[in-house]
């Protein structure tokens, strides 16, 4: 089953807007959530990373929005560049427990000049 | 990237023969991942190592073999491919088991 669940699976925003991915957990014993970003032949990069006791963290054009009682997240991109079209994963990990980093399924985003 | 090099970056093979995946390090990372990334299951951990000869399973783990002899380098083994093991691997590696890991480029291998 899936440990984090993630949708969209594709978004298509046009230069300048703001896309928005969701994620969801159960597992509460998640004590680290980070973001990858993968372009096409090449590896996923960790992005951004939120740990639950604060309810967002920026960096850059990034943000990561945490609502820790209904356990989701989400990434928002503000001002959204051609750049940025790749494909997004978030993630969640139990830094004390099983050696084990659970992925989403990914969002393939399309930013349009 | 981490300097994490993944070897060879594509492979063709048939099934019931065996592959072996290399990865190699230059960080000195303790920590070593092998994952498989297939379409609308995102990654998924195969095994991982915590140290020379240190390795455990991880959540589809089955059909695959690891090792590692050296700090720098983690081996994935499929003793006897199958056409279900079709995908994108990919290793990662960190220093500690609460920091980020740092993936390669990915090894595409297919199955025929």
């Amino acid at each position: 089953q899936q440990q984090v669940k993630q949708s969209p699976q594709s978004l298509i925003v046009q230069k300048g807007g703001i896309p928005i991915i969701n994620c969801a957990y159960e597992n509460t014993a998640f004590d680290y959530f980070p973001w990858y970003q993968q372009f096409p032949g090449k590896g996923p990069a960790l992005l951004i990373a939120i740990r639950p006791d604060v309810s967002e963290k920026k960096e850059g054009r990034f943000t990561i929005s945490f609502n820790k009682s209904a356990k989701q997240f989400s990434l928002h991109i503000m001002d959204s560049q051609p750049g940025d079209s790749a494909t997004y994963f978030c993630a969640a990990w139990s830094l004390a427990g099983a050696n084990n980093l659970f992925f989403g399924t990914g969002t393939r985003l399309t930013v349009i000049p | 990237d981490a300097g994490i090099t993944q070897s060879p970056r594509h492979k063709v093979t048939e099934t019931g023969t065996p592959v072996t995946l290399r990865c190699h390090q230059t960080e000195n990372h303790r920590y070593m991942y092998w994952y498989r990334q297939d379409p609308g299951h995102g990654l998924r951990l195969i095994h991982y190592s915590y140290g020379v000869k240190d390795t455990d399973k991880g959540e589809v783990s089955d059909g695959y073999s690891v090792s590692r002899s050296k700090t720098e380098d983690f081996l994935l083994t499929l003793e006897s491919a199958t056409s279900s093991q079709t995908s994108v691997y990919f290793c990662a590696a960190g220093p500690d088991s609460n920091q980020p890991q740092h993936f390669g480029d990915g090894t595409r291998l297919s199955i025929l």
